[in-house]
């Protein structure tokens, strides 16, 4: 079945640091990939998505490229801020309608001014 | 534009007891989809539904059960609680239920079995 892998945290970085988040994926076909973001006390905000090969999904300075040939879909930023510190979740959705979103298990990320 | 919302945020409960939580979707959003989300297990798909019908299902037991009404909103209800079902529960929308339709999340209902 579908499932998604991404790198166990928690993360700390210095302010203005580049950020790093991997996300891997098994998936038959081809599904969409997304990021969410889910800061204290808070639900799920979705970060950016990507719905086919070779697209880039980016929002609030965050890029991901959906990486057919290695199954990835790697989170970056070049330029952290204190801001967006949270928990970052790597998801998939398959192509039929009766898929459901799987998540992985997220990657907490701290920010030190 | 109103975002999801989940009532109650909080709720507190002991073991034997049932609980309903409830989710109203953006306006205009026809699939609600629930989760539980717990530091062990992390987030996990509960049942989606769409146009009052469910259509998917996770690997819960029986004593979770949902619907939803004409108006899109919808109501999920855990009978027998148990000490593991403390959780946040969160609860999404969207507009259909269509795979590349991202999701909107509530902030959830925290879940606490004495």
């Amino acid at each position: 079945g579908n499932s998604v892998t991404q790198m166990e945290g928690p993360v700390t970085l210095s302010e203005e640091a580049f950020l790093t988040i991997n996300c891997t994926y098994t998936a038959t076909g081809y599904p969409s990939l997304f990021w969410y973001v889910q800061y204290p006390g808070e639900g799920l905000q979705l970060l950016l998505k990507a719905t086919k090969a070779d697209d880039k999904g980016s929002n609030k300075g965050f890029e991901a490229t959906y990486r057919k040939e290695t199954t990835s879909f790697h989170l970056e930023k070049g330029s952290v801020q204190v801001s967006d510190s949270a928990v970052y979740f790597c998801a998939l959705s398959g192509r039929s309608s009766a898929s459901k979103i799987i998540f992985g298990s997220g990657t907490r990320l701290s920010i030190r001014p | 534009k109103a975002g999801v919302t989940q009532t109650p945020r909080y709720l507190i409960k002991t073991r034997g007891q049932q609980v309903t939580l409830s989710c109203s979707p953006i306006s205009g959003h026809r699939s609600v989809s629930w989760y539980q989300q717990t530091p062990g297990q992390g987030l996990q798909f509960l049942f989606e539904y769409f146009s009052e019908t469910q259509r998917n299902k996770g690997n819960f037991p029986g004593r979770f059960s949902g619907r939803q009404f004409s108006n899109s909103r919808s109501e999920m209800n855990v009978s027998t609680l148990e000490l593991g079902d403390s959780a946040l529960y969160l609860c999404a929308s969207s507009w259909d239920s269509q795979p590349n339709q991202p999701q909107h999340f509530g902030d959830g209902t925290r879940l606490s079995i004495l």
